[in-house]
């Protein structure tokens, strides 16, 4: 079956501006993550959601980053105002269970954003 | 909260060789999971195996094997016989077993070694 996919690929857009970054987990997976990979460094945890609600959204770095996944499956990552240190690859990573356990997370290809 | 230090950012290995990757993590806590992850330039994170810390016996995934040392707090990866599709970023991570409030804190990624396959 189809793995996790992620669109755009990439986004370049201007200081200030708004983006939306969508995920599409895989089918029947119930948990969903966000995370941020900056340059050289590993993924650093956003936010986790298990169904529609957010589990745990205590990775996102100020009130300029918001999620939201209404029907249980694909998820959008929301950043107002966006900033030149915002520039990254968002990785979105869904399994199939959520954190119990050593529930392996498949990750989709990111959506590199370059803010100018 | 849990650290991943991984001391060395570039590695390289020739062709058939074998490779190990250092990995060392801090905790406080008895039992968790530990993985690596293989990221290539695709930028796709693969799971390439994973130790549960209570099991004394080292995973081992095809040429993939690990080396968990838990009093040392230590988690190297070996690959034997490499290959060019070897070649990636590869991501050590930890993973506390229980649910608590700060799951954030519960997954933490080292900052990757980048090894090379060198023909």
């Amino acid at each position: 079956g189809a793995g996790v996919s992620q669109t755009p690929s990439n986004k370049v857009t201007e200081k200030g501006k708004y983006v939306e970054l969508r995920c599409d987990p895989i089918s029947g997976h119930t948990a969903l993550y966000w995370y941020r990979q900056s340059l050289g460094q590993g993924p650093e945890f956003l936010i986790y959601f298990q169904g529609t609600g957010a589990a745990d959204d205590s990775g996102l770095p100020n009130d300029r980053f918001f999620a939201v996944r209404p029907e249980g499956s694909v998820s959008t990552l929301k950043i107002q105002r966006t900033e030149r240190g915002d520039s990254a690859v968002y990785l979105c990573a869904s399994s199939l269970a959520g954190i119990e356990g050593a529930d392996t997370q498949y990750f989709g290809p990111g959506t590199r954003l370059t803010v100018l | 909260a849990q650290t991943v230090t991984q001391s060395q950012p570039e590695m390289s290995v020739q062709e058939a060789e074998t490779v190990t990757l250092s990995c060392t993590y801090d905790t406080s806590e008895s039992d968790y999971y530990l993985f690596w992850y293989k990221q290539p330039p695709s930028r796709q994170m693969i799971l390439v195996i994973r130790q549960e810390a209570y099991k004394q016996q080292n995973a081992t995934e095809n040429r993939f094997s690990v080396n968990f040392q838990k009093a040392a707090k230590s988690f190297s990866l070996k690959i034997s016989d490499s290959q060019l599709g070897d070649a990636a970023m590869y991501f050590c991570a930890y993973r506390s077993v229980l649910y608590r409030d700060n799951y954030g804190q519960n997954f933490v990624f080292g900052p990757g070694t980048r090894l090379s396959v060198l023909p």
